[in-house]
């Protein structure tokens, strides 16, 4: 799963400031898919885009949480005014056009710390 | 409500043996199920997709069973060895949103 590349692997943020992850799908893959995982929890699904659209995001909280996928560049997941129940690991996952998830590619994550 | 539910507890096994871990779920009519391993602070590896038509899947020392009826995938590894230490976690879809849902995982130890 080296092909999807998210950065930065770990991130630091007061509480209050923003916070935004990216990722980088493999080569060839035009849909992303955003999961959280808190700690002892599964994989919580958040968010599912293809390049300019939002396919899915029944898993986004309401407030302070974005996504986007451009045209040109990676994913970008947003998190305004983070708060201490924001730290998790935050993975991307992307897969070809029509294959969802059914064999998917996980990225290494970012872990994201509120103080 | 739909549950899907691994073992909290780690699963600890001698060198050698055959791990089987389960992945229960209620509520689901998956059209598919997998599992993927996680390592501490990496992302999961998808590992073995099965149908909801297949019984049985295998890839090298690993197997998939699938029991609709019994809601109830099991996922073996023979002559384990300590490199498969690690989390496993089942994931299902039930085939519109392609999707899938994750359980919380299971942690495997095996001991050399």
């Amino acid at each position: 799963n080296a092909g999807v590349m998210q950065n930065p692997r770990h991130l630091v943020r007061r509480r209050g400031q923003e916070a935004r992850l990216r990722c980088s799908p493999m080569k060839g893959h035009s849909h992303v898919y955003w999961y959280r995982q808190l700690p002892e929890e599964g994989l919580k699904f958040m968010v599912y885009l293809q390049k300019e659209n939002i396919i899915d995001e029944s898993g986004m909280p309401k407030e302070r949480f974005s996504a986007e996928f451009p045209k040109e560049g990676p994913s970008i997941l947003r998190i305004q005014q983070v708060v201490r129940g924001d730290s998790a690991a935050y993975f991307c996952a992307s897969s070809p056009e029509g294959q969802g998830l059914a064999e998917a590619f996980f990225g290494q994550g970012t872990r994201l710390t509120v103080v | 409500s739909q549950k899907i539910e691994q073992n909290s507890e780690a699963l600890n096994i001698q060198e050698g043996k055959t791990a089987t871990l389960t992945c229960n779920y209620t509520n689901y009519s998956p059209a598919y199920l997998q599992w993927y391993r996680q390592d501490p602070g990496r992302g999961p590896v998808f590992l073995l997709l099965i149908r909801e038509n297949e019984k049985e899947k295998r890839k090298e020392r690993l197997k998939v069973t699938f029991d609709t009826t019994l809601k109830q995938s099991l996922f073996h590894i023979t002559a384990s060895q300590p490199a498969d230490s690690a989390t496993y976690l089942c994931a299902l879809d039930e085939g519109g949103s392609y999707i899938p849902t994750f359980g919380r995982g299971t942690s495997l130890i095996v001991h050399p």
